[in-house]
């Protein structure tokens, strides 16, 4: 079965909204879980690390501000994009690290 | 930073042939390089990982081999099936606590 779940699958949100992406761990504790953004016929970049009880590494070029990181339990990170601009459409996924990597379904985001 | 290309983007073959994927990393420090299978609209399916230690893995008709003096690795696939069809993408991991860094993939069509 499944190991990380992801939620919601697809969401259409109005432009300057904010919406929120969960990212749940079921059959282990996480400290650490990876979100990816994949933008129409392109790869999937790491956004950001989400790490229990601190704040997240972003990488160069994600916007902490807009892109906002909650891992507050050891099986619960967020991804919230506040004021949503139709460019920020796109497929965002998250992953955790067991001995081995797992993603979730992912969540297709269009802001209309 | 790491760097991955998968050579080539696009390939059309017949049903039935054999074929192969490329893809290159510029760091030879990498903890493994795994490939995923992305269907159109849908999330990852992890198809193999090769540790830094091992040579290749099998699993069916797929087959991945890691030459990591060269930074290379090549995705084999056998008896292609137009079920193959799919956008195939290759990543490398520098570490456990470390994000994934994709190529772009290569989209893969198997005409029947």
């Amino acid at each position: 079965g499944a190991v990380v779940s992801q939620h919601p699958s697809r969401v259409i949100c109005k432009s300057g909204t904010s919406v929120k992406i969960e990212c749940r761990s079921l059959d282990f504790q996480a400290t650490t879980m990876f979100w990816y953004r994949q933008f129409p016929k392109q790869s999937l970049m790491l956004m950001a690390t989400s790490n229990e009880g601190s704040k997240a590494t972003y990488e160069q070029g994600v916007e902490k501000d807009k892109f906002l990181i909650n891992h507050a339990s050891l099986t619960l990170s967020t991804l919230t994009v506040t004021s949503a601009h139709p460019e920020d459409s796109s497929f965002y996924i998250c992953s955790i690290f067991k001995n081995t990597i797992y993603f979730g379904e992912g969540s297709w985001l269009t802001v209309v | 930073k790491q760097e991955v290309t998968q050579i080539p983007a696009a390939l059309s073959v017949p049903e039935g042939e054999n074929l192969v994927l490329n893809c290159s990393f510029t760091d030879s420090a990498i903890y493994n390089l795994q490939w995923f299978r992305q269907d159109p609209g849908k999330g990852l399916t992890s198809l193999l990982l090769i540790q830094s230690s091992q040579r290749e893995q099998t699993s069916g008709r797929l087959n991945a081999s890691l030459d990591k003096s060269s930074g290379r690795s090549t995705l084999y696939i056998a008896a292609s099936q137009p079920g193959d069809s799919a956008t195939y993408l290759c990543a490398a991991s520098g570490g456990g606590a470390d994000g994934l860094t994709f190529g772009k993939g290569t989209h893969l069509i198997i005409q029947p």
